[in-house]
């Protein structure tokens, strides 16, 4: 049972668009919330991270947004590139786990030229 | 720059053969992390281990055991392989503390049992 639910499994947006992914979690022991993003025969590498005591953190165009009163937080892709065609995996840390993430499903981005 | 890697990129198998898959990673990082990647199903946990010698079970252990004598690797041994291990097979490390915030992966090795 995957205890973080990400939405949607695949998305397609057009240049300059924004892409949109959610993810939920019902620990609330869960502090730390990265995003991942992984290209085609690659693994994944770390993209940007929230913890909950803040309710947006932005890093370029990526944003992510966290409710934590709703148990949800989402990655905005702003501006998106072809080059931002890749996995997105949100996942979420419970501090002294030995680093043991739980991964969300996963979305597949594809980006229009 | 930070490093792990994988035996192999790709293998192939045969149904009941023993296999392994090994992972280096040269951040003297204690953790280290095997996971299945599938479509649709994400990065499931196999098994973990926080130091030498330890390892815990993740979500989907059945089938398989590791290994850590070093520090540095961590094997991955499908004892008898079967056509429902074809997978991706990912392997991460990340430090202690704060460091054990960002896993870092290796490249990943595909599976495929025939």
């Amino acid at each position: 049972q995957q205890q973080v639910k990400q939405s949607p499994q695949s998305l397609i947006v057009q240049k300059g668009g924004i892409s949109i992914i959610n993810c939920a979690y019902e620990n609330t022991a869960f502090d730390y919330f990265p995003w991942y993003q992984q290209f085609p025969g690659k693994g994944p590498a770390l993209l940007i991270a929230i913890r909950p005591d803040v309710s947006e953190k932005k890093e370029g165009r990526f944003t992510i947004s966290f409710n934590k009163s709703a148990k949800q937080f989402s990655l905005h892709i702003m501006d998106s590139q072809p080059g931002d065609s890749a996995t997105y995996f949100c996942a979420a840390l419970k501090t002294d786990s030995w680093g043991k993430l739980q991964f969300g499903a996963g979305t597949q981005v594809v980006v229009t030229p | 720059d930070v490093k792990v890697t994988q035996s192999s990129r790709y293998l192939v198998k045969r149904t009941g053969e023993k296999v392994f898959l090994e992972c280096v990673q040269d951040m003297d990082h204690e953790n280290m992390f095997w996971y299945r990647q599938d479509p649709g199903l994400g990065l499931r946990l196999i098994y973990f281990s926080y130091d030498v010698k330890m390892k815990e079970k993740g979500d989907i252990p059945e089938g398989y055991s590791v290994s850590r004598e070093k520090k540095e690797r961590f094997s991955l041994i499908l004892e008898s392989a079967s056509t429902n291990q074809t997978s991706m097979y990912l392997c991460a490390s990340s430090g202690q503390g704060l460091s054990q915030e960002t896993q870092y992966f290796g490249p990943g090795t595909r599976l495929l049992v025939l």
